[in-house]
């Protein structure tokens, strides 16, 4: 069975400074990982995603997340926050080549000018 | 591509009314998949097709609840009867066939409100 973990409902940063956000994950099997952002009243868009191959994974808009195996992590990470990085973030973990995904609780990002 | 298309995008109604949403897929896609997003519980996965065949439904909450998908370029959730706690927003996805390189896409949802 898969799970993920999102260790915080909430993240709170100023415009400019670093961003983390951070998931654990569980999984029987070689899993795919992916963070998905969703802003206010849309849908889920992807960020980026680990399928086994480079653990160091870059997405869009300067995202970035490191896969580490022995701390099943897959934290998600920024170097200088935007105003418009604000939104929820989802970290999504899928066992094999299933299309069974499981979701976090999702982490939201604030923002501060 | 137009990506995922759904419509509505808002619909309101009243207890007890029948309400069917409704997707496009990706061309190109054959696996579809419903999710129901609340603020108590999250993304929650209702069924799933590949094919147009159900191949998951587990997560349908309940008999009042049921989807199809008579071809691959389109699907339909129906609620009948509507009741309050049915209020969500519910998205539709779609991917290729599975690999693990693939992820889903994701439509805007629909923002459904039962009075």
């Amino acid at each position: 069975a898969q799970s993920v973990t999102q260790l915080d409902s909430h993240v709170s940063v100023s415009e400019g400074t670093p961003v983390l956000l951070r998931c654990n994950y569980s999984s029987s099997y070689s899993p795919s990982l992916f963070w998905y952002v969703q802003h206010p009243n849309k849908g889920l868009q992807l960020l980026l995603k680990y399928t086994s191959a480079a653990t160091l994974v870059k997405g869009i808009n300067g995202f970035e997340a490191e896969f580490k195996k022995s701390e099943t992590s897959f934290h998600l990470t920024k170097p200088s926050a935007h105003m418009s990085d604000a939104a929820e973030y989802f970290c999504v973990v899928r066992e094999g080549a299933g299309n069974m995904l499981t979701f976090g609780g999702g982490t939201r990002l604030m923002v501060k000018p | 591509d137009a990506g995922v298309i759904q419509s509505p995008r808002h619909e309101v109604t009243e207890m007890g009314q029948e309400v069917t949403l409704r997707c496009k897929p990706i061309s190109g896609h054959n696996s579809l998949f419903w999710y129901r997003q609340t603020m108590m519980r999250g993304l929650e996965l209702l069924i799933y097709f590949n094919n147009n065949v159900p191949i998951d439904d587990s997560g349908m909450p309940e008999d009042r609840f049921s989807a199809k998908m008579p071809n691959a370029s389109f699907s339909t959730l129906k609620i009948q009867p509507s009741e309050p706690r049915d209020s969500a927003v519910y998205f539709c996805a779609s991917s290729s066939p599975p690999d693990r390189r693939n992820e889903q896409f994701f439509g805007p949802g629909t923002r459904l409100t039962v009075l």
